[in-house]
């Protein structure tokens, strides 16, 4: 059972913003850094935002993250029908001697 | 270009074990943390465990620790995932991944799917 808690679903048209919210807690987004995912079905699951608001190289700059003390955000500006698939932010847990722990899981569906 | 290939996967009964492989390559791969990853039918992504660069650190999730078993060869630029005691709810796409720690985790394998039932 994740302890980072995201919305089920998400949704716009083309070329419109869409943000997904984070909500962690203090042994987590708190006091580490998050990361994002996107995971199309079928594919491996890719980094989109590492370090709160870093982006690999190859991303977009229509991606972009963001955090504030136990949350974060992903906001994905142009959306473009190529970003149906599912985005996961993630962040090291420091209870229970460590571990990292996946959020429950954004489907963006364009309309 | 970076390479994880993973392999073991299969049909066991519950309370069996298997061992899943991860080839690495494309990569200095005694220079990075690696981790397994997995996601149950229908669920969502799962972290499962990592291992330091020399093996000398292994972290796992609540729900495997003293049942499952990280392992690495440098030598071999390999990753192992010993499962023992395997349960229905250890059903899964497992995939193997290279992992930045708190910057995340940057080039995953295709997954290895592991299916426990009788």
């Amino acid at each position: 059972q994740s302890v980072l808690t995201q919305p089920p679903s998400a949704s716009g048209t083309p070329g419109q913003r869409v943000t997904i919210s984070c909500s962690g807690s203090s042994s987590n987004i708190g006091s580490n850094t998050v990361n994002w995912y996107q995971h199309l079905p079928g594919t491996a699951p890719k980094l989109l935002i590492y370090s709160n608001n870093q982006r690999p190289s190859g991303v977009r700059d229509r991606f972009s993250g963001s955090k504030s003390g136990t949350s974060a955000s992903l906001a994905i500006s142009g959306l473009q029908s190529e970003d149906e698939a599912d985005y996961y932010c993630a962040a090291w847990d420091d209870s229970m001697n460590g571990h990292y722990v996946f959020g429950t899981g954004t489907k963006v569906a364009v309309l | 270009e970076v390479e994880l290939v993973e392999s073991g996967g299969g049909l066991v009964q519950p309370g069996g074990s298997l061992r899943l492989s991860c080839a690495a390559s494309g990569f200095t791969y005694s220079m990075y943390w690696m981790s397994w990853v997995r996601q149950a039918p229908g669920k969502g992504l799962e972290w499962v465990a990592n291992i330091k660069k020399d093996g000398s650190a292994k972290y796992y999730i609540e729900s495997v620790k003293g049942r499952f078993t990280i392992s690495r060869d440098n030598a071999k630029n390999s990753l192992y995932l010993q499962m023992n005691n395997l349960r229905a709810d250890d059903t899964a796409l497992y995939y193997c991944a290279r992992d930045h720690i708190s910057d995340g985790i940057d080039r995953w394998g295709q997954g290895t799917l592991v299916t426990v039932s009788s």
